[in-house]
């Protein structure tokens, strides 16, 4: 994996739903990870930045996990609100600090 | 507050224009970066600087120019606007590689 992937594209669920999508990125010469929530007419905005193989952090009812050696992290919404909908965005901070996103999930949560 | 904004908001171009993109940041972050969002590409980076007088190209940086005369601004230049120049354009700042980035409110620029 050249580049950030991340599955699904979108997603639709009810209200009080727990989701869960994933963000593959080249295992090799990793420095860190973030995860954006970004809402519709916003910006986006951090959830995590991770950067320890194991790590695991929670946020409310969102948690992400990490996984360096394999290249994929995992973001978990419980009980998921109509006001979760969001694109949710995951990018690894490339060799130069910059960085570089995935083209995200996009979630609806219906009441 | 401290704060990030970025502005016009909004503009509309002709073909040919040079158009500058205003980005500010009052954290005094040295990292700042500007990517444009188009559907199906997601975020996509322009260029980056990493503190005064540093400039460096992204991903798609054709057709753009930045300059860093100081650690609050980051403005972004089209030489010479392009249709394919239509955009939504983020600026965002840092305070170092592991920490979080902050995003402007956008600017959605129209070349027409």
């Amino acid at each position: 994996i050249l580049n950030v992937e991340q599955s699904p594209q979108s997603l639709h669920v009810q209200e009080g739903d727990s989701t869960n999508f994933t963000c593959s990125f080249p295992s090799s010469n990793f420095y860190a990870l973030h995860w954006y929530r970004w809402e519709t007419a916003k910006s986006p905005e951090a959830l995590f930045v991770m950067t320890l193989n194991g790590d695991e952090k929670k946020k409310g009812r969102i948690s992400a996990t990490l996984n360096t050696k394999e290249g994929y992290s995992y973001l978990y919404i419980k009980g998921s609100q109509p006001e979760d909908s969001a694109t949710y965005l995951c990018a690894r901070v490339g060799s130069q600090g910059n960085l570089i996103f995935g083209k995200g999930t996009k979630l609806s949560v219906k009441p | 507050d401290a704060e990030i904004t970025q502005s016009p908001r909004h503009k509309i171009t002709e073909t040919g224009r040079q158009v500058t993109l205003a980005c500010h940041q009052t954290w005094n972050h040295n990292n700042m970066f500007w990517y444009r969002q188009d559907l199906g590409h997601g975020l996509r980076l322009i260029h980056y600087s990493y503190g005064v007088h540093d400039t460096n190209k992204g991903e798609v940086s054709d057709g753009y120019s930045v300059s860093r005369s100081n650690t609050e601004d980051l403005p972004l230049t089209l030489e010479s606007a392009a249709s394919s120049q239509t955009s939504v354009y983020f600026c965002a700042s840092r305070e170092d590689m592991n920490t979080e980035a902050f995003f402007g409110q956008g600017t959605r620029l129209t070349v027409v």
